[in-house]
């Protein structure tokens, strides 16, 4: 099946730093792919989705300055964290849709960001 | 609107049990999908199964089984005799003509050896 990754799978940085996150699709060209976040014992909540080659869509609520996500091209989705600080700590998970027709998402295997 | 609801938000079972994990959705969608989502401690999420809103078909996967009922909006999950290995949350999702996900709150099971 078609796989996604993700890197880092972990990290911890100090307050007020920035920190950038990868979502590959490894044997699959997404055009658009999906960021998640999930605080601890709640569900996935969608932050924004990206499409290859165009500015993201941001869920109401979310800072597109402060979660800056790049998607330049049909294979790597970028997601940023500038700034950082510890009410972002948070399980990142990415999604990649393949364009079939069954609304199928591949989901990345998360990064747990942690800050200082 | 769109929308999951997963009304329970744990449950507990001694191995071998039977347990049913309930989801209810809610779309103005004609066509769309239901997915369940094994989230183990490690945090990836496991692709259970995938459902088209045409399919009402249940489905039986080993120790899996799933009922998809549109006349109730339910797609129920049961893990017949329950093992250790099957604890983790579990969620269901609907995705609709705009392939957007909305996952439900998750239920976390837990199966005492």
């Amino acid at each position: 099946g078609a796989v996604v990754s993700q890197h880092p799978s972990r990290v911890i940085c100090k307050s007020g730093t920035s920190v950038k996150i990868e979502c590959r699709s490894l044997d699959f060209q997404a055009t658009t792919m999906f960021w998640y976040r999930q605080f601890p014992k709640q569900s996935l909540m969608l932050m924004a989705t990206s499409n290859e080659g165009s500015k993201a869509t941001y869920e109401q609520g979310v800072e597109k300055d402060k979660f800056l996500i790049n998607h330049a091209s049909l294979t790597l989705s970028t997601l940023t964290v500038t700034s950082a600080h510890p009410e972002d700590s948070s399980f990142y998970i990415c999604s990649a849709d393949s364009g079939g027709s069954y609304n199928e998402q591949f989901f990345g295997p998360g990064t747990r960001l942690t800050v200082l | 609107a769109q929308k999951v609801t997963q009304a329970q938000t744990e449950i507990s079972v001694v191995e071998k049990e039977d347990v049913t994990l309930d989801c209810v959705y809610e779309t103005r969608d004609t066509t769309y999908y239901l997915f369940w989502y094994k989230q183990p401690p490690s945090g990836e999420l496991v692709f259970l199964i995938r459902r088209n809103s045409f399919d009402e078909q249940n489905e039986i996967s080993g120790r899996y089984s799933w009922n998809f009922q549109k006349s109730t909006s339910s797609f129920n999950f049961t893990i017949t005799a329950s093992q250790v290995v099957d604890s983790a949350v579990y969620f269901c999702a609907l995705s609709g003509g705009e392939s957007q996900f909305y996952f439900g709150t998750g239920t976390s099971l837990t199966v005492i050896p």
